[in-house]
């Protein structure tokens, strides 16, 4: 069956970082898109980067002001997220997930479709 | 950045009723959509993509349409394990931008 597992997750301090790790299986993951997307305690959904297949499309959330870094390990299958200089408002369940980009009249769509089960990160003195 | 507007923000039904959830994009989005549900505790799961197409496996009695700004998605007869909480997700455009969620509660 098609799985994405994160992990890494954890309780850390305020102005700390913090590296997940999402490993894909069952699937070509050289040939899809990976994103991360994060929903904090009782919140709705915020999509925060992805990196195309190729890695030379990285795009991130306004919201995340260069903290945070997404970058992808083909040979491991493996998609990672660093953050850095994490506060309160980080906390959150951490979600990768997979994605198609599509062409059409030259403007970029990039789907998502499976998601792994998330990995909780609690910013906390 | 596309605002997604989702409405209502809850319901309750009972069994067998037939839900509708609607879904406002601020802008065109063509079909660029999909609808994923979240049981608690668990990750989103899509069940519709293009605005209309079922994924492989969900049952029919799910069911998405609408194009351009408005679109629609329906239950038509509400079963005890599709309480969850639903999104309307646009990738038309970057950022990906998520409707604030609809909770559906059996009466």
């Amino acid at each position: 069956q098609v799985e994405l597992v994160a992990s890494g997750g954890g309780v850390v301090q305020p102005g700390r970082s913090l590296r997940l790790s999402c490993s894909a299986s069952r699937f070509t993951f050289t040939t899809y898109v990976m994103h991360w997307v994060r929903q904090a305690p009782g919140k709705g959904l915020e999509w925060m980067a992805l990196m195309s297949s190729d890695r030379n499309n990285v795009y991130y959330a306004d919201s995340l002001k260069g903290r945070f870094t997404i970058s992808r390990d083909d040979s491991k299958n493996t998609l990672y997220l660093q953050m850095n200089s994490l506060t309160a408002e980080d906390t959150a369940v951490y979600y990768c997930a997979r994605g198609l980009l599509t062409l059409a009249r030259i403007k970029e769509h990039y789907d998502m479709d499976l998601w792994g089960q998330g990995t909780t990160v609690i910013v906390s003195s | 950045d596309i605002q997604m507007t989702q409405s209502p923000s809850s319901l309750a039904a009972s069994v067998g009723d037939r839900v509708t959830i609607t879904c406002q994009a601020s802008q065109d989005i063509s079909n660029y959509l999909n609808w994923f549900q979240q049981r608690p505790g668990k990750a989103p799961k899509r069940l519709i993509h293009d605005a209309s197409n079922l994924e492989t496996g969900v049952p029919s009695r799910f069911s998405g349409g609408g194009s351009g700004t408005r679109f629609t998605f329906t239950i038509t007869s509400l079963q005890p394990e599709d309480i969850a909480t639903y999104y309307c997700q646009q990738y038309d455009s970057l950022p990906l931008t998520f409707g604030g969620g609809t909770k559906v509660g059996i009466k």
